[in-house]
């Protein structure tokens, strides 16, 4: 399976400052996609891409933005941090088949 | 209608019971279906596969009844270990940012 590393695990920043979470994947596949996770809501994409240079929007992803410079990166920031974006946030990598393997997630806390 | 659908418990099973999960998902034309297995504050994380004629890995079966649009998840001989929440995944063709997730049952498996 493939090692998707996520950073920082655990983050608090404060309303209005960009924040960056990082996703490195070792496998060199070109399917990766960022998820927020909110009691209630389930997982719900935010963006995603399906190679270099390629980036899509997902269902929630005002306030969002990614970039793909090479295959083992996507990361993703928050342009003006808000309280609403306090969430626990997973980077997923497409794998064999239509399989998704997450990274362990990171705790986002908005203040 | 929702686009998948789970009943969120929580399912309070004794140890050695035999429980079930049903998820209802909305395309009929739908392909794809998994369910990932999810601790708390973990990430998901593949259980198995669902297939059309049905599929067993050791306590666990998935069955697909297309016809009334759900899948399900049989776990026997309930464990400790089994305590979790176990989300619904449902990918319609076209692309995988289509992949939809349950927001997941949660199953406690009490002593």
């Amino acid at each position: 399976d493939a090692e998707i590393t996520q950073s920082p695990r655990h983050k608090i920043t404060e309303t209005g400052r960009q924040v960056t979470l990082a996703c490195h994947q070792t496998w060199n596949h070109n399917n990766m996609f960022w998820y927020r996770q909110d009691l209630g809501h389930g997982l719900r994409l935010i963006h995603y891409s399906y190679g270099v240079h390629d980036t899509n929007k997902g269902e929630v992803s005002d306030g969002y933005s990614v970039s793909r410079s090479n295959t083992e990166d996507l990361p993703l920031t928050l342009e003006s941090a808000a309280s609403s974006q306090t969430s626990v946030y997973f980077c997923a990598v497409q794998g064999s088949g239509n399989t998704i393997y997450f990274g362990e997630g990171s705790w986002l806390t908005v203040v | 209608r929702k686009e998948v659908e789970q009943d969120p418990g929580p399912f309070n099973v004794p140890e050695g019971a035999t429980v079930a999960f049903n998820c209802t998902y909305s395309n009929s034309a739908s392909q794809s279906f998994f369910w990932y297995r999810q601790d708390c504050r973990k990430e998901p994380k593949l259980l198995m596969s669902v297939y059309s004629s049905g599929n067993e890995d050791g306590r666990f079966t998935a069955q697909l009844n297309r016809a009334s649009q759900y899948i399900s998840l049989l776990i026997r001989d309930s464990k400790l270990s089994d305590s979790a929440t176990y989300l619904c995944v449902v990918n319609p063709s076209g692309g995988y940012q289509k992949v939809t997730f349950g927001t997941g049952t949660k199953l406690q498996v009490i002593p």
